[in-house]
């Protein structure tokens, strides 16, 4: 089945640094991925949507330069949160639409990302 | 209003229990439903997919009312790997992605 694959897993910085997430859909074309944030007890939220070979679609409220995305490929978005700080520790988590396939999932999960800015 | 409510919990109920989570959302638009289930710190996963008035997959009961906006999902006999948290998705088919997380429902089986 699709699978999306999410790395790394687990991060733990300093305060001003940036950090990349990767997240790549290793058996199928993902012309859309998507990137969420989930804070400790509360609800996944949408970040953005990342579109290969164009910009992505942040959603209300999320800084574009803070948060970068890339969708070079047809298989790969990341997402580089820059200058982090301890508000934004969170677990990150992509996923993507297998357009192709006849699988009743509407998107497939990455592992997610469990970031910490210290 | 919130694109979906449920009522959070926790729920903590004894092995073998029987146990309904509730889940109302405000987008008469939404064509399918989706239950997923998310472990503490992991990515969620999908439990069941809802298109019509409902349907049962072993353990698990998904109903859905359109007329009333309401969605429900039943655990029978509750077994303590049932202990999560359960998301209710609505999703359109339009667009990119439409699919809207709540807050969700924390299952606690206990032995």
């Amino acid at each position: 089945g699709a699978v999306v694959s999410q790395h790394p897993s687990w991060v733990i910085c300093k305060s001003g640094t940036s950090v990349k997430i990767e997240c790549r859909s290793l058996d199928f074309q993902a012309t859309t991925m998507f990137w969420y944030r989930q804070f400790p007890k509360q609800s996944l939220m949408l970040m953005a949507t990342s579109n290969e070979g164009s910009k992505a679609t942040y959603e209300q409220g999320v800084e574009k330069d803070k948060f970068l995305i890339n969708h070079a490929s047809l298989t790969l978005s990341t997402l580089t949160v820059t200058s982090a700080h301890p508000e934004d520790s969170s677990f990150y988590i992509c996923s993507a639409r297998d357009w192709g396939s006849n699988s009743n999932q509407p998107q497939h999960f990455g592992d997610g990302t469990r970031l910490s800015i210290l | 209003r919130k694109e979906v409510e449920q009522d959070p919990g926790p729920f903590n109920v004894p092995e073998g229990a029987t146990v309904a989570f509730n889940c109302t959302y405000s987008n008469s638009a939404s064509q399918s439903f989706f239950w997923y289930r998310q472990d503490c710190r992991k990515e969620p996963k999908l439990l069941m997919s809802v298109y019509s008035s409902g349907n049962e997959d072993g353990r698990f009961t998904a109903q859905l009312n359109r007329a009333s906006q309401y969605i429900s999902l039943l655990i029978r006999d509750s077994k303590l790997s049932d202990s999560a948290t359960y998301l209710c998705v609505p999703f359109l088919e339009t667009g990119a992605n439409n699919l809207f997380f709540g807050t969700g429902t924390r299952l606690t089986v206990i032995p």
